[in-house]
């Protein structure tokens, strides 16, 4: 059963430390994507990559957070400094494109809580 | 701008009693439309892709279908266990081959036994 997985699931940190959030994409899939999802702006896209190139991250904080791919089976999000208004669910999905469309299959999130 | 956007908020139903969701969405050319399911806690689950226009996908008590503006997602006699958020999402032409999608807000639905 192929799925995404994402570490930690849970994090608690004070203000100005170093958070990293990883993520195994599905075997085979050449996209990942990083979100966040709070209730007040629901998801919102942060960075995407395919063939662990990056192609859009203009959905994030340039100057705090930071996404990278180092191989096909690892993505990794940071935040330094990481501020309260960080707190929320980041997601990881990852897709195949050489389909007709690109569904994407979510990891099952870390909880970020900044105090 | 490529929009999407979901009614209602929030719905409540009893056990049994059929509803449809809506998602209406605005896109310079459609490449696929996706429905996902959200448990509390949980990543959102992949349920149905549609392509074009008068598609329609089944899945036990859901039913998805797609016309030029927008989806519904029917769900037919509804259980508690249909508890959940459920997000629509389009893939837009102008995508290109990058996968990313346009996300609305939701829906939560409550199925009262």
């Amino acid at each position: 059963d192929a799925r995404v997985t994402q570490t930690p699931r849970d994090k608690v940190t004070e203000m100005g430390q170093e958070v990293t959030m990883r993520c195994q994409p599905i075997l085979g899939h050449n996209t990942v994507f990083w979100y966040r999802q709070t209730m007040m702006q629901g998801l919102e896209l942060l960075a995407y990559f395919r063939n662990r190139a990056p192609l859009d991250d203009s959905g994030m904080p340039k100057d705090r957070f930071s996404a990278e791919m180092p191989d096909a089976t690892l993505a990794t999000l940071k935040i330094q400094p990481s501020e309260p208004r960080d707190s929320a669910v980041y997601f990881c999905a990852s897709g195949s494109t050489s389909g007709r469309t690109n569904e994407q299959f979510f990891g099952p999130g870390t909880r970020l809580t900044v105090l | 701008e490529d929009q999407v956007t979901q009614s209602p908020e929030a719905l409540r139903l009893q056990e049994g009693e059929s509803s449809s969701l809506n998602c209406s969405y605005t896109v310079s050319g459609l490449r696929g439309l996706f429905w996902y399911r959200q448990d509390p806690g949980k990543g959102p689950e992949f349920l149905f892709t549609l392509y074009s226009a008068g598609e329609e996908k089944e899945k036990e008590r859901l039913k998805a279908t797609l016309t030029k503006k927008e989806s519904f997602l029917h769900i037919t006699a509804p259980k508690p266990e249909d508890s959940a958020t459920y997000l629509c999402a389009v893939q837009a032409d102008g995508s290109g081959n990058t996968g990313k999608l346009i996300f609305g807000q939701g829906t939560t639905l409550q199925v009262k036994p």
